[in-house]
């Protein structure tokens, strides 16, 4: 069946540092959709990419689809505390959400 | 708002005791969805209803069973909790005829004593 691989798996950046995530899946998406998830918290959706190549912002987090639409990234330009959780990326297959393992952010003050 | 909402937020059982969870939505999704999310894991899906037709993931253990009776309530049943059922549960809604989005409950964090 279909997998998402996300990495790192954890990553801990100093506040103003720049933080990347990626997520690579063994099938052609659709679609791909990130989610996050604070401390103790359930997954927030952030944006969904659905063309090839296509990149879309939301302040300091720009999205990325691979041409090939089997990969994807998450950028955050100068991380803030507010920046703190887990991030996912999710492919969908059939109405049901492939999640990748998730990144685990922290931010130091 | 329009919302999911799940309750309740913590439930403490005893190994072998049923237990009961509720979701809720009022955004009038066809599609519920069950997840199970263990600490530093992504969310695992347990089992989907589109409308009242039961989705059963492959490896989802036969202790866990669900309802939907109508379209704003789906449950959550585990006949037999183990000491391994301790997690997140949780509960996301969907549009089929919308976007792909799914809306997440809080979750309920259930404990196994």
């Amino acid at each position: 069946g279909q997998q998402v691989m996300q990495i790192p798996q954890y990553q801990h950046v100093q506040e103003g540092e720049d933080f990347t995530t990626y997520c690579n899946s063994s099938t052609t998406l659709s679609n791909i959709q990130w989610y996050k998830q604070r401390p103790g918290g359930h997954p927030v959706f952030l944006i969904q990419l659905v063309k090839s190549g296509e990149v879309k912002k939301q302040k300091r987090l720009t999205f990325q689809f691979g041409e090939a639409k089997k990969n994807s990234s998450l950028h955050i330009t100068a991380t803030q505390t507010t920046d703190v959780g887990t991030y996912f990326c999710a492919g969908q297959q059939g109405g049901k959400l492939i999640f990748g393992q998730g990144t685990e952010l922290s931010v130091k003050p | 708002d329009a919302m999911v909402i799940q309750n309740p937020r913590y439930q403490v059982t005893q190994f072998g005791k049923p237990v009961t969870l509720s979701c809720s939505q009022t955004l009038n999704h066809n599609v519920m969805y069950w997840y199970q999310q263990k600490s530093s894991q992504a969310p695992k899906l347990l089992f989907h209803y589109y409308d009242k037709d039961f989705n059963n993931e492959a490896d989802t253990p036969d202790n866990f069973q669900s309802r939907r009776p109508n379209t704003s309530f789906c449950f959550l049943d585990i006949r037999s909790p183990g000491l391994g059922d301790a997690a997140m549960y949780l509960c996301a809604t969907q549009d089929y005829k919308g976007t792909d989005t799914q809306y997440f409950g809080p979750g309920t964090r259930l404990t196994v004593l």
